[in-house]
């Protein structure tokens, strides 16, 4: 499967832990976004990354949150001293090469995500 | 105001309708347009990209975007029980997508 891979697919843990969260984008693609989805509404934006930086970071990216993309290639969402309202689904999507190589860059494919269960 | 407003209201039609689905959005940045199919519990999967004003036919999908009203539609031909899902319309620049809540869709036999 060359899609967007997440891992865990489920996680329940209680309330003051810390939880982390994988990402693998496809392999071909240099930027990657986090987003997360509560029932009934559509995604909301977190941060992203082009190649290892990240270039962009939501409000909703509280200093509890920290995303990391150390070599470019996968990336991991950390989580500390997880609240009830941090449960929510934690989609990964990565997008084509931008600029002068061509390509789509905002046609995000987004992966199976991550549940959250804070108790 | 949200960046992008779809009535989430959910939609039920008959197997072989057509099925209309609308947004607006308030950035005029936004310069890239998506439709997404979500299955329950599922992550969002591409189905539609536009980029500005137009049409977009794809089989029974169709995606048209009016950048003069900021409105953003998809229409799907002949509808099947399979194309029972949620849909979420998406726009944006360079970076972020912004997100309508999406509707749900059900087409019944």
């Amino acid at each position: 499967d060359t899609g967007v891979s997440q891992d865990p697919r489920h996680k329940i843990t209680k309330r003051g832990q810390n939880v982390t969260f994988r990402c693998d984008p496809i392999s071909e693609h240099n930027r990657l976004y986090w987003y997360r989805q509560t029932l009934g509404q559509g995604p909301e934006f977190l941060t992203y990354f082009q190649n290892e930086a990240q270039l962009e970071k939501s409000r909703l990216l509280s200093d509890r949150f920290s995303a990391e993309r150390p070599k470019g290639s996968f990336s991991t969402l950390e989580i500390q001293r997880t609240e009830q309202g941090d449960s929510a689904m934690y989609l990964c999507a990565s997008s084509p090469n931008s600029g002068t190589s061509g390509g789509t860059y905002n046609e995000q494919f987004f992966g199976p995500g991550t549940r959250l269960t804070v108790l | 105001q949200k960046e992008v407003e779809q009535d989430p209201g959910p939609l039920s039609v008959p197997e072989g309708a057509i099925v209309s689905l609308n947004c607006t959005y308030s950035n005029s940045a936004f310069q890239y347009f998506m439709w997404y199919r979500q299955y329950s519990r599922k992550g969002p999967e591409l189905l539609m990209y536009t980029y500005s004003s137009g049409n977009k036919e794809d089989g029974r999908f169709t995606a048209q975007v009016d950048k003069s009203s900021k409105y953003i539609s998809l229409f799907i031909r002949d509808s099947q029980p399979s194309d029972s899902a949620t849909y979420l319309c998406a726009s944006g620049g360079n970076n972020r997508l912004a997100f309508g809540k999406g509707n749900q869709v059900v087409v019944i036999p």
